[in-house]
């Protein structure tokens, strides 16, 4: 089993749609959620970064956290064309080395 | 955030061939980089953490004589592919942490093809 599971999609919503992406994962030590999104041919980018249960908000990016149940979300309002993307759940116990998932390819159609 | 550049943005070679690959920060003294490979549709696997000053520590699988990694400063880290292969073809890409924030900014890639 790994460590982080991520849906791979491919997602496709049209314009304006509110895009739910997840991860799962296994080890409680994780402490450190971040979700990255990555352009094709591109580095990834970080988005979101958080380190407690709950909801973290940036802009039309929502962040959540449920250690519990130990279960990450990214939610996008107002998806947009230029949202299309790979997005990257990546989790990180303290020793400084994340594992990421495999990656949701997102389109957004105009 | 940080910011991360990398030289190449790609690279064609012959195979038998080394390539170097320069990971540089631009605004950030980053004791800790990370190495990544990325095949096509396929997430990041981490190949190496390299910590300045020291020898980096190799994810379980990466050869270390064909992937060296040097850290020689706080701003500069190259990754070296020895020997090149067709297999070796891939997206490479290396990462800086901010302290132990864990968060990583990433440099744009290199994408290595070998012939």
């Amino acid at each position: 089993q790994k460590e982080v599971e991520q849906d791979p999609g491919p997602l496709s919503v049209p314009e304006g749609a509110i895009v739910s992406l997840n991860c799962t994962y296994s080890n409680s030590a994780f402490q450190y959620f971040m979700w990255y999104r990555q352009y094709s041919r591109k580095g990834p980018e970080l988005l979101m970064y958080t380190y407690s249960s709950g909801n973290k908000e940036d802009g039309r990016f929502t962040a959540q956290v449920d250690k519990s149940s130990k279960y990450i979300s990214l939610f996008i309002r107002d998806s947009q064309p230029s949202d299309s993307a790979t997005y990257l759940c990546a989790i990180a116990t303290n020793a400084g080395k994340s594992t990421f998932g495999d990656g949701t390819t997102l389109t957004v159609k105009p | 955030g940080a910011v991360v550049s990398q030289h190449p943005s790609w690279v064609i070679c012959k195979s038998g061939t080394s390539v170097k690959i320069e990971c540089r920060s631009l605004d950030f003294q980053a004791t800790t980089m990370f190495w990544y490979r990325q095949f096509p549709k396929q997430s990041l696997m981490l190949m190496a953490t390299s910590n300045e000053g020291s020898k980096a520590t190799y994810e379980q699988g990466v050869e270390k004589d064909k992937f060296l990694i040097n850290h020689a400063s706080l701003t500069l880290s190259t990754l070296t592919v020895t020997s090149a292969h067709p297999e070796d073809s891939s997206f490479y890409i290396c990462s800086e942490a901010l302290g132990r924030s864990n968060e990583q900014f990433f440099g744009p890639g290199t994408r290595l093809t070998v012939l």
